[in-house]
């Protein structure tokens, strides 16, 4: 059960589009569509941003989006806005019938 | 409103037990699977554990295998993790988590913080 692998950090200013990689195995992000992905503000609960890969829950903004190609999933926050700025990890259901979150990522809007 | 209401955290000597409770509210606890999720100060978020509705299938991390169980009171609209064998490292937040299909982690607790130190 090792933890999905996501870049430690990524930036952008407001406007930009950024992009955050989750990269697992044929055993989880690979195996199926049970990826999601959470933002994280400093002192709060996650919330759900992306479930299916790629499905926005209600009340997410459309600026957030995900996709899978092969083992590797990713967020892609389009338009950057201040309130961006926060942790953000991805999860994935795996073929043990377990879950996996990835190591995180710092989202800096510059 | 869905609410949790988590308790029982605290500090724990190495070795010793711990039973946190998640009580739940706003919608129909006995049919989502629930999850435990920790997360180490300044670390990362960790999954734990899952229950299904009606407790008949329970899988756990192989960090906190054969120490923590996870059960569920459904006339009680409560979640709990039995922690057995306390170590260092289980030090962290642990919040509940509702599942509302697949592997959705849609609402989450404000978690309770579980210290284990000497």
């Amino acid at each position: 059960q090792s933890a999905l692998t996501q870049p430690a950090s990524v930036s952008g200013s407001p406007g930009q589009s950024i992009t955050i990689s989750c990269t697992g195995t044929s055993s989880d992000v690979g195996g199926d569509d049970y990826v999601s992905w959470y933002q994280q503000h400093p002192g709060k609960a996650p919330k759900l941003m992306i479930y299916g890969v790629r499905n926005r829950p209600s009340g997410v903004s459309i600026r957030f989006s995900g996709s899978k190609s092969g083992n590797t999933a990713s967020l892609t926050i389009s338009g950057l806005q201040a309130e961006d700025e926060a942790d953000y990890y991805c999860n994935s259901y795996t073929s043990s019938r377990t879950g996996v979150f990835g190591t995180g990522t710092r989202v800096t809007v510059l | 409103e869905v609410q949790f209401v988590e308790s029982g955290g605290g500090l724990v000597q190495p070795g010793g037990s711990l039973r946190l409770s998640c009580a739940a509210s706003g919608f129909p606890f006995s049919t989502y699977w629930m999850h435990w999720v920790r997360q180490a100060p300044g670390k990362g978020l960790v999954w734990v554990s899952r229950i299904n509705s009606d407790e008949s299938a329970r899988m756990y991390a192989d960090s906190v295998k054969g120490r923590f169980t996870i059960s569920r009171d459904n006339a009680k609209n409560t979640l709990f993790l039995q922690m057995d064998s306390l170590r260092a490292e289980d030090t962290a937040v642990y919040f509940c988590v509702k599942d509302d299909h697949l592997w959705q982690l849609s609402t989450w607790g404000q978690g309770t913080l579980v210290t284990v130190s000497s």
